[in-house]
C-alpha cells in the first residue's frame, strides 16, 4: 500500500538557521514527489515536483532532492516569511495515479 | 486569472442539514478532486473526476455525493451533516495529475457542524 510519512511534525528554526524537512514513501514505482507550502488559511501551493533518485530543484532558501526511499526538503538560512507547512505527496497507486496522496505535513515556524 | 474558485468560504450547519459545496476553474483543466483537511490527518481525498463525465471515490467518500457539472465545475453535496464532517474542505484541478505541477488548490471552505 502507498504511504507518505512526513517528519518532523513540528520544526521551530531561529532565522538563518539552516535544517531539513524529510519526507518518506513507500510507492510501487514512482510517478512523481510534488512538494507543497501552505499559508494558514490558504490552500497548498506548488512547490517541485522531482521524479527521479539523484534529482534536485531550488527555488530561493529551498532546495528538495530525492532517493529512491525519502525526499528531502533543506531550508538554507530560513527567514520568518519562510514559516508555513509544508507537504508532500505521490500520485497513489488506489486512483490509478490519478490523485494525489499527501503526507500529514511538518510545521515550520522560524522566528526572528 | 482566477484559477480555483470555492464557494462559501465558511459555512455553519446544524446536524442534518443539507449543502453544497461549490469549485469552479477557468484553466481548462481535465481533473478535478475534493479533499478535506483536518488537524493531524493531513489532506484526505474524498472524490475526484478525472475527466469530464467522470467521477470516482477517494479514500473518504461516506457521507458525500459529487456532481461533474461540466468541465468547469465539481461540487461536493453532504445530504444529511454530522458533526464529523467538521473538517476544511478543499477543491483542486490538474491538467493530469502527473503534469510538472500537480494540483492547483482553491482557498478552501471551512465547515462546521453543530
Amino acid at each position: 500500500e502507498d504511504q507518505v510519512t512526513q517528519s518532523p511534525e513540528a520544526l521551530r528554526l531561529q532565522e538563518g538557521e539552516s535544517s531539513s524537512l524529510n519526507c518518506s514513501y513507500t510507492v510501487s514505482g514512482l510517478r512523481g514527489l510534488f512538494w507543497y507550502r501552505q499559508d494558514p488559511g490558504k490552500g497548498p501551493e506548488f512547490l517541485f515536483t522531482l521524479y527521479s533518485a539523484g534529482e534536485e530543484k531550488e527555488k530561493e532558501r529551498l532546495k528538495a532532492t530525492l532517493t529512491k526511499k525519502e525526499s528531502f526538503l533543506h531550508i538554507t538560512a530560513p527567514k520568518p516569511e519562510d514559516s508555513a507547512t509544508y507537504l508532500c505527496a505521490v500520485p497513489h497507486a488506489d486512483t490509478g495515479r490519478r490523485a494525489l496522496t499527501f503526507g500529514s505535513g511538518t510545521r515550520l515556524q522560524v522566528q526572528p | 486569472n482566477a484559477g480555483v474558485t470555492q464557494t462559501p468560504k465558511f459555512q455553519v450547519l446544524k446536524t442534518g442539514q443539507s449543502m453544497t459545496l461549490q469549485c469552479a476553474q477557468d484553466m481548462n483543466h481535465n481533473s478535478m478532486y475534493w479533499y478535506r483537511q483536518d488537524p493531524g490527518m493531513g489532506l484526505r481525498l474524498i472524490y475526484y473526476s478525472a475527466s469530464e463525465g467522470t467521477t470516482d471515490k477517494g479514500e473518504v467518500p461516506n457521507g458525500y455525493n459529487v456532481s461533474r457539472l461540466n468541465k468547469r465545475e465539481f461540487s461536493l453535496r453532504l445530504e444529511s451533516a454530522a458533526p464529523s464532517q467538521t473538517s476544511v474542505y478543499f477543491c483542486a484541478s490538474s491538467a493530469g495529475v502527473l503534469q510538472n505541477y500537480g494540483y492547483t488548490f482553491g482557498s478552501g471552505t471551512r465547515l462546521t457542524v453543530v
